[in-house]
């Protein structure tokens, strides 16, 4: 089993649409959590970290729930830039490496 | 602003061939990381190091060999190429391994083993 499980989707909407994500990891030791985004045929980028208050930044809202151990990702007004995969990753700092463990991504596509 | 540059962006090889792929990052960053990337499998961690002359073997290290050649820089060889290492390579970087600091990533090399 995967450390971080995301639904792959795809999840195709037309644009302004609300679409939300959610991931689950499996290590109880997790302690910090971020959103990337991969566009196709690029390096992943950091879109947001995940705080246990849950955390906006603009039209994408996350939110940790530890007691279920998921994660997820809400963007609001979904726009055609929006489109891409977006990887939930978990970092894993019980361990001496301090790995970033990757889900396998959850692709989304707006339409006009 | 560079960030992590990985160099070649394409490579084919001929099983059997070695080659090395190059990153280096100017963000000052203490630790380093390679991954690859599959379709349906997500990023694994090949390697990384967590500081300058260190370096560990992650979850898909067969088949690899790292060099932490100074802060900057920090290569991955195949010494044999096989097809099951064609794949979608990406360099990281971070302040350190140990706090909610991100990764930042390089272009990719999209190697190709036939």
């Amino acid at each position: 089993r995967k450390e971080v499980e995301q639904d792959p989707g795809p999840f195709n909407v037309p644009e302004g649409a609300t679409v939300a994500f959610n991931c689950t990891y499996s290590n109880s030791a997790s302690q910090s959590f971020f959103w990337y985004r991969q566009d196709c045929r690029k390096e992943p980028k950091l879109l947001m970290s995940v705080y246990s208050s849950g955390n906006e930044d603009g039209r994408f809202t996350a939110q940790l729930n530890r007691a279920s151990q998921y994660i997820s990702l809400l963007i609001r007004d979904s726009k055609l830039s929006d489109s891409a995969t977006y990887l939930c990753v978990a970092l894993d700092r019980g361990s001496t490496l301090g790995r970033l463990y990757f889900g396998r991504g959850t692709q989304l596509t707006v339409w006009p | 602003n560079a960030g992590v540059t990985q160099t070649p962006k394409f490579q084919v090889l001929k099983t059997g061939q070695s080659m090395t792929l190059q990153c280096a990052q100017d963000m000052n960053h203490n630790s380093m990381y390679w991954y690859r990337q599959d379709p349906g499998m997500g990023l694994r961690l090949i390697y990384y190091s967590a500081s300058e002359g260190t370096t560990d073997k992650g979850e898909v290290p067969n088949g690899y060999n790292v060099s932490r050649l100074n802060k900057r820089e920090f290569s991955l060889r195949l010494e044999s190429a096989a097809p099951s290492q064609t794949s979608v390579y990406f360099c990281a970087s971070s302040s350190t391994h140990l706090t909610n600091q991100p990764q930042h990533f390089g272009d990719g090399t999209r190697l190709s083993i036939l």
